[in-house]
């Protein structure tokens, strides 16, 4: 059973940071890109950022590039999200997906706010 | 980037009825369109890839078609549990986008 657990959410100041982490099992990892997708409260999905199986290729969508760094390690089956410099658009609940985005996760929230 | 307008934005269908969602790509993206549905509270489930591939699981009453600029979801003998927001997506070209999506309400 293919499966994504988010983790690091939180509330988090404007300016600050936060680090997502995205445990996969039930697949091989090394043979998928993954993906970030967010939702702010109330609102449509964004994709924000992919990374190519091995790590060597990167995308993000424009209004996080420079603040968010998305990486995984292969060792761990583990996804990251690096987010700087967090802003209250930010704010949504921020889901871990499998390549094409077949498989999702449950999500976790954050929140930027003072 | 291609913008996905779906229509309606909100739909109210009796059970057994039929139900069409279509999305309009804002310029040919192929076939490269996928549909999902988000109940409350929960995430996003692939019903649809690649326009018109049924994903593993989902109940034959889900179908797809289209290509280039036009697609279309339909949903034949809707039922209770079918209550959601449905998304289209495309995978054609980065930034990868999505429909605003199309809230269904069971009468």
């Amino acid at each position: 059973e293919v499966k994504l657990v988010e983790s690091g959410g939180g509330l988090v100041q404007p300016g600050g940071s936060l680090r997502l982490s995205c445990a996969a099992s039930g697949f091989t990892f090394t043979y998928y890109w993954m993906n970030w997708v967010r939702q702010a409260p109330g609102k449509g999905l964004e994709w924000v950022a992919n990374i190519k199986e091995d790590g060597s290729e990167i995308y993000y969508v424009e209004s996080v590039k420079g603040r968010f760094t998305i990486s995984r390690d292969n060792a761990n089956n583990s996804l990251y999200l690096q987010m700087n410099s967090l802003r209250a658009d930010d704010t949504a609940v921020y889901y871990c997906a499998r390549g094409v985005r077949d498989y999702w996760g449950q999500g976790t929230l954050v929140t930027v706010s003072s | 980037e291609i913008v996905l307008t779906q229509s309606p934005d909100f739909q109210s269908v009796a059970p057994k009825e039929k139900v069409t969602i279509t999305c309009r790509a804002s310029q040919s993206i192929g076939n490269s369109l996928h549909w999902y549905q988000q109940k409350a509270d929960q995430s996003p489930k692939l019903l649809i890839k690649y326009a018109s591939q049924s994903f593993s699981g989902v109940p034959s009453r889900f179908s797809g078609s289209g290509s280039g600029t036009d697609f279309t979801l339909t949903i034949n003998s809707l039922e209770t549990e079918d209550a959601a927001t449905y998304y289209c997506h495309q995978s054609s070209s980065l930034p990868f986008t999505f429909g605003q999506g199309t809230k269904l309400e069971i009468k």
